[in-house]
């Protein structure tokens, strides 16, 4: 159980244009699901918490108008890098919370995307 | 907000020795602290965690100490094993919203 996808993994676009990355929980509902940034060799970085039904939660330094999140019902979260610039190039990972009281707190990883914009 | 720091960022172990990373938190409200392994490419697994009432957990090789009052928590790995090499990242979260916010990572190379 507590499964999370993403889709896609990879992503190839040229400057300028966006990008949309989906991440789903297939087991289970996740009211609340979280985005990070991860360049190589460096850390995981959150970007923002996406709440169902409400607007995301970004954190400082993280632009909204451009990294747009949506998380229209308790299984999809969506991000989307607008108008991408080869900077935007990283890992791009989604968690999701554990809806099963025995684990509170844990978070379940997606497999990343890997954006790359030339 | 929450700051964490890990160290050391890089580790070489000879096979059979003990790893130890180390990381601090500056956000007393953080309560829960797990520990991730990343192979390249691929998403944290999840090795072990520990939660702010405890201040020791063990699971077969590995081990994880909070201390509470030092804001200090660190990971113990015994016997270690070339299929042990990897990055490793603490983290910190509170049950207010449950953001974690991670270390900087170590990358654990086993010597065999």
């Amino acid at each position: 159980g507590a499964v999370v996808s993403q889709h896609p993994s990879r992503v190839i676009c040229k400057s300028g244009t966006s990008v949309k990355i989906e991440c789903r929980s297939l087991d289970f509902q996740a009211t609340t699901m979280f985005w990070y940034r991860q360049f190589p060799k460096q850390s995981l970085m959150l970007m923002a918490t996406s709440n169902e039904g409400s607007k995301a939660t970004y954190e400082q330094g993280v632009e909204k108008d451009k990294f747009l999140i949506n998380h229209a019902s308790l299984t999809l979260s969506t991000l989307t890098v607008t108008s991408a610039h080869p900077e935007d190039s990283s890992f791009y990972i989604c968690s999701a919370d554990s809806s099963n009281p025995s684990s509170y707190n844990e978070q379940f990883f997606g497999p990343g995307t890997r954006l790359t914009v030339l | 907000g929450e700051n964490v720091e890990q160290h050391p960022s890089t580790l070489s172990v000879q096979e059979g020795d003990s790893a130890v990373i180390k990381c601090t938190y500056s956000d007393s409200a953080s309560n829960y602290f797990p520990w991730y392994k990343q192979e390249l490419g691929k998403r944290p697994q999840l090795i072990i965690d520990i939660r702010s009432n405890v201040g020791e957990k063990k699971d077969q090789r590995i081990a994880v100490t909070l201390n509470k009052t030092a804001k200090h928590f660190s990971l113990h790995i015994t016997e270690t094993q070339p299929e042990d090499s990897a990055v490793y990242f603490c983290a910190a979260s509170s049950d207010t919203g449950n953001q974690f916010y991670f270390g900087t990572g170590t990358s654990l190379t086993v010597i065999p």
